[in-house]
């Protein structure tokens, strides 16, 4: 079964950072994209960054970019989004997201349930 | 303001058939595919529709996906007291290099 947990959110000053973890499982890690995605109070849905399977290639929305890093650690199974320079305006509940084909011709999505980024002084 | 635009409201009565419009841009919708969640508050979201018309495993019948140009919409048969929820269209964008959200439709069950 497929499980991903996200852990280190909490509450920080603005300009502060945190460094996010996604804990994977139940698939072969390494040979798919992974994506972050957040929700801000009462908002919709946001696209954060998304890292491919090898991590040589990643994207950013233009609200992050230059402040967050996406990096992964395929013999930990584990991805991060680490996140400096923090605004007011990040704060929401992250979630981290695997989709794609799997080997046995199905489609494999899934989300964990998400880690929560207060920014407030 | 979102880059694929969807209505923030729907509504339907039990057994009614429901769409949920997605509407996008040829960098978008007009040359990528068109993926569809479903979104329970406090719990995480789920992919219903992948591929514009594809569903996962476990996902009803009841929900279909169509795309046409440059817009997608999201279909809901025999409505149910348990579909009430957010949904979002997502899909590729060729020229932000990103990933791009509607802003969602919260769908009530009358």
């Amino acid at each position: 079964e497929v499980h991903l947990v996200e852990s280190g959110g909490g509450l920080v000053q603005p300009g502060g950072s945190l460094r996010l973890s996604c804990a994977a499982s139940g698939f072969p890690f390494s040979t798919y994209v992974m994506t972050w995605v957040r929700q801000a109070p009462g908002k919709g849905l946001e696209w954060v960054s998304s890292i491919t399977g090898s991590g040589d290639y990643t994207y950013y929305a233009d609200s992050v970019k230059g402040r967050f890093t996406v990096s992964r650690d395929n013999s930990k199974n584990t991805l991060y989004l680490q996140m400096n320079s923090l605004r007011a305006e990040d704060t929401a509940i992250y979630y981290c997201e695997v989709k794609g084909d799997t080997s046995d011709n199905s489609y494999l999505d899934s989300w964990g349930h998400g880690t929560l980024v207060t920014v407030s002084s | 303001q979102s880059v694929l635009t969807q209505p923030p409201s729907a509504s339907g009565t039990p057994g009614q058939r429901v769409s949920i419009p997605c509407s996008g841009s040829s960098s978008n919708i007009g040359s990528n595919y068109v993926f569809w969640y479903q979104h329970l508050p406090g719990m995480a979201p789920k992919l219903l529709i992948y591929r514009h018309t594809q569903r996962p495993s476990g996902v009803p019948d009841r929900f279909s996906g169509s795309k046409s140009d440059t817009s997608a919409s999201l279909a809901i048969s025999g409505l149910r007291s348990e579909d009430e929820a957010d949904y979002y269209c997502a899909s590729w964008d060729d020229s932000l290099s990103g990933w791009v959200f509607g802003g969602g439709t919260k769908l009530t069950v009358l």
